[in-house]
C-alpha cells in the first residue's frame, strides 16, 4: 500500500528566509502524481504545487518549488522569501489509484 | 465559479446517533471524495464517487457510507457515532477522476461527538 511520510510534524522560519519541508512516499506503482496542499488557519485546504512522476524536472510555483527524487521517493517543498502568510498546515500527497496524505506540518512563520 | 460547499459546517451529535453530511461540488466537477482530517493522522480518505459510482473506498467501517446524486452532489453518512468518529469531515471535487486532477476543497464540516 501506499503511504505518505511528513517527518516534521512542525516547522518555523524567519520572514524572508527559506525554508525546506520533507516528504518520503512508498508506492510500487511508476506513473503518479504528488502534490504539496496548504491549509491555513480555519481557512479551506488550497493546491501548492504538482509534480508529474514521469517528468525529471521540477516544478516551480513562484516562491514554492519542489525537489523529487523519484528514486529515494522523496518530494520536498521549498518556501523562499517566506511570508507571513505563508504560516500554514501543509500536507504531501500522492495520487495514484486514490489520494494518499501525510500528517501535515505546521510551517510557523516568525516576523 | 463558486467553490465546494459543505453542509452543516458544525454537527454535535451523541454516541449511537447517526448524521448525514453533504457536499455540493463545483459546478461541472464530477468526482467527489470525502476525508476524515484528525490531529496527528493527517487526512485518511473515505471513498470516492463518479457520476454516481463509488470508484474508491478506503480502510474505513462499513458505518460509513456515501452516494452522489445526478447533479454531483454527494453525502456521506455515518451510522451508530462512536467518540472517535469526532473529526473534521473534507470534501473535495476534481473535475475528472484521473490522478493528475488538482483536488478542490470544502471547508469541511466539524463533527463532535459526545
Amino acid at each position: 500500500a501506499q503511504t505518505v511520510t511528513q517527518s516534521q510534524p512542525e516547522m518555523s522560519v524567519q520572514e524572508a528566509e527559506t525554508v525546506t519541508l520533507s516528504c518520503t512516499y512508498d508506492t510500487s506503482e511508476s506513473d503518479y502524481y504528488l502534490f504539496w496542499y496548504k491549509q491555513p488557519p480555519s481557512r479551506q485546504m488550497i493546491l501548492v504545487i504538482r509534480q508529474e512522476a514521469y517528468k525529471q524536472q521540477n516544478a516551480t510555483e513562484n516562491r514554492f518549488s519542489v525537489n523529487f527524487q523519484k528514486a529515494a521517493k522523496s518530494f520536498s517543498l521549498k518556501i523562499s522569501d517566506s511570508q507571513l502568510g505563508d504560516a500554514a498546515m501543509y500536507f504531501c500527497a500522492y495520487s495514484g489509484n486514490q489520494f494518499y496524505f501525510g500528517t501535515g506540518t505546521s510551517l510557523t512563520v516568525i516576523p | 465559479k463558486a467553490g465546494v460547499t459543505q453542509t452543516p459546517r458544525y454537527l454535535i451529535k451523541t454516541r449511537g446517533q447517526q448524521v448525514t453530511l453533504s457536499c455540493s461540488p463545483i459546478s461541472g466537477h464530477r468526482s467527489v471524495s470525502w476525508y476524515q482530517q484528525t490531529p496527528g493522522q493527517g487526512l485518511q480518505f473515505l471513498f470516492e464517487y463518479f457520476s454516481e459510482t463509488q470508484r474508491n473506498k478506503g480502510n474505513f467501517p462499513g458505518r460509513f457510507s456515501g452516494r452522489q446524486f445526478s447533479n454531483s452532489r454527494s453525502e456521506m453518512n455515518v451510522s451508530t457515532l462512536e467518540l472517535g468518529d469526532s473529526a473534521l469531515y473534507l470534501c473535495a471535487s476534481s473535475f475528472l477522476a484521473e490522478s493528475y486532477n488538482e483536488q478542490f476543497f470544502g471547508p469541511g464540516t466539524r463533527l463532535t461527538v459526545l
